[in-house]
């Protein structure tokens, strides 16, 4: 039973195209965020939502965009995609006030 | 501005030669402070948290000790299984539940 899961796990594109990775979790916590890390392993959050509201977005280019259909499922769609984009994007969940739990990561590589 | 060090980046041990890693912080007002464990191509799995200065928690041959300036992890007779990347992370207060990371501390445990 896979507790955060994303799909796809690699997305390679060219610069310019749209694309979405979509995330679920199944244990029932009320807040899931998206996570940016760079290729040098350093994580940085991107969003946060608590029960489909966003409470965080962090200094975020408007062509990422998240969405929320429901509390078990956090998509992040990104247009016009740039080679800076390139990296791995991974989705977590939290019950309120504590730590994550991670999915397994989608390495996205716009060339 | 809230800040994460961890050092050193890299760590070369041998197989039962204990060494402790460092994570230094800087932060307005701190609600926990996580330890991670990533592997190559996985998302990063949840260790420990800590919430006050002086409190220490032990899993197997790990175990973290957090002070009011800095955390350690401390590594007992390690093994090649050890071998990953180590990530703290922060969570501060009234700031959505968002973890502030450190840049790692990358493991490896020679037989």
């Amino acid at each position: 039973d896979t507790a955060v899961s994303q799909t796809p796990k690699y997305l390679v594109t060219q610069m310019g195209n749209d694309k979405s990775i979509k995330c679920e979790q199944n244990l029932g916590h009320d807040t899931m965020y998206w996570y940016k890390q760079d290729s040098k392993k350093f994580l940085k959050i991107m969003f946060s939502y608590n029960n489909k509201e966003l409470i965080i977005n962090e200094t975020v280019p408007n062509r990422f965009s998240p969405k929320s259909p429901d509390k078990a499922h956090l998509n992040l769609h990104i247009n016009s995609l740039e080679l800076g984009d390139s990296a791995v994007y991974f989705c977590a969940s939290s019950p309120r006030g504590r730590g994550p739990t991670f999915g397994s990561g989608t390495r996205l590589t716009v060339v | 501005e809230d800040q994460v060090t961890q050092s050193p980046e890299a760590l070369r041990l041998q197989e039962g030669e204990s060494s402790s890693l460092n994570c230094s912080y800087t932060v307005s007002g701190l609600r926990g402070l996580f330890w991670y464990r990533q592997d190559p191509g996985k998302g990063p799995e949840f260790l420990f948290t800590l919430y006050s200065a002086g409190e220490e928690k032990e899993k197997e041959r790990l175990k973290a000790t957090l002070t009011k300036k800095e955390s350690f992890l401390h590594i007992t007779a390690p093994k090649p299984e050890d071998s990953a990347t180590y990530l703290c992370a922060v969570q501060v207060n009234n700031q959505g539940g968002k973890l502030i990371f450190g840049q790692g501390t990358e493991l490896s445990v020679k037989p």
